[in-house]
């Protein structure tokens, strides 16, 4: 069955960095793009970043857009969420889902949903 | 900035059919926002019911369904039982440049 188990997650002081990884089971993670969602303590669900099946593209919510970078490593079936310069508002629940459908260029076909979501990391931006 | 609207509440008797919306603050949502349907209970991770194919996931009930209501999307729940009481999540595909935007979520209760 298909495993996504997020992990990094911990308290950092605004400004410091820290790095999420997902890794994946259960499926072909190198067929498949990747999305990041966050979830800030009570709010709803916002987008992140996505990154296509070979690394070759990355998208990124204009929130997150040159502090953070997404990117995979297929031969360890793992993805990840690099954050820099991290703020108070970045505090939320960081989840991993891999994206349904095939993203080419900058498009993707047949709109990219999220399919199959990992349990989620928290994140605490905090002095 | 796109904002996608969603109804912040909504109640459903057990049995009954209610309809969630997922707008536009400007324009209408069309089939090519490819709009999909997340499903979230307090304290765990959201599961998806529609994807952007419009299309079930495994193990969702065939009374969830999804659509185009005028210039929405719309998310159905006929018959709707005391575990559909969750919150609601829509999710448009915004196309070139490739970003998604998430609705605010809708809360539905079942009394």
């Amino acid at each position: 069955q298909v495993q996504l188990v997020e992990s990094g997650g911990g308290v950092v002081q605004p400004g410091r960095s820290l790095r999420l990884s997902c890794t994946a089971s259960g499926f072909t993670f190198s067929s498949y793009g990747m999305h990041w969602v966050r979830q800030a303590p009570g709010k709803g669900l916002e987008w992140v970043a996505v990154i296509w099946y070979d690394g070759s593209d990355k998208y990124y919510a204009d929130s997150v857009k040159g502090r953070f970078t997404i990117s995979r490593d297929n031969s360890k079936n793992t993805l990840y969420l690099q954050m820099n310069s991290l703020r108070a508002e970045d505090t939320a629940v960081y989840y991993c889902a891999n994206l349904l459908g095939y993203c080419t260029g900058g498009s993707c076909y047949g709109g990219g949903s999220l399919d199959y979501w990992g349990q989620g990391t928290l994140v605490t931006v905090s002095s | 900035q796109t904002v996608v609207t969603q109804e912040s509440s909504l109640s459903v008797s057990p049995g009954g059919t209610v309809t969630l919306t997922c707008g536009l603050s400007s324009g209408s949502v069309s089939a090519s926002h490819y709009p999909s349907w997340y499903q979230q209970t307090p304290g765990q991770a959201p599961r998806t019911l529609i994807d952007s194919r419009n299309t079930r996931s495994s193990g969702v009930p065939d009374r969830f369904s999804g659509s185009i209501l005028g210039n929405k999307a719309a998310l159905t729940i006929t018959g709707a039982q005391a575990e559909d009481e969750s919150d609601y999540y829509c999710l448009l595909y915004m196309g070139t440049g490739a970003n998604w935007v998430f609705g605010g979520g809708t809360k539905l209760t079942v009394l």
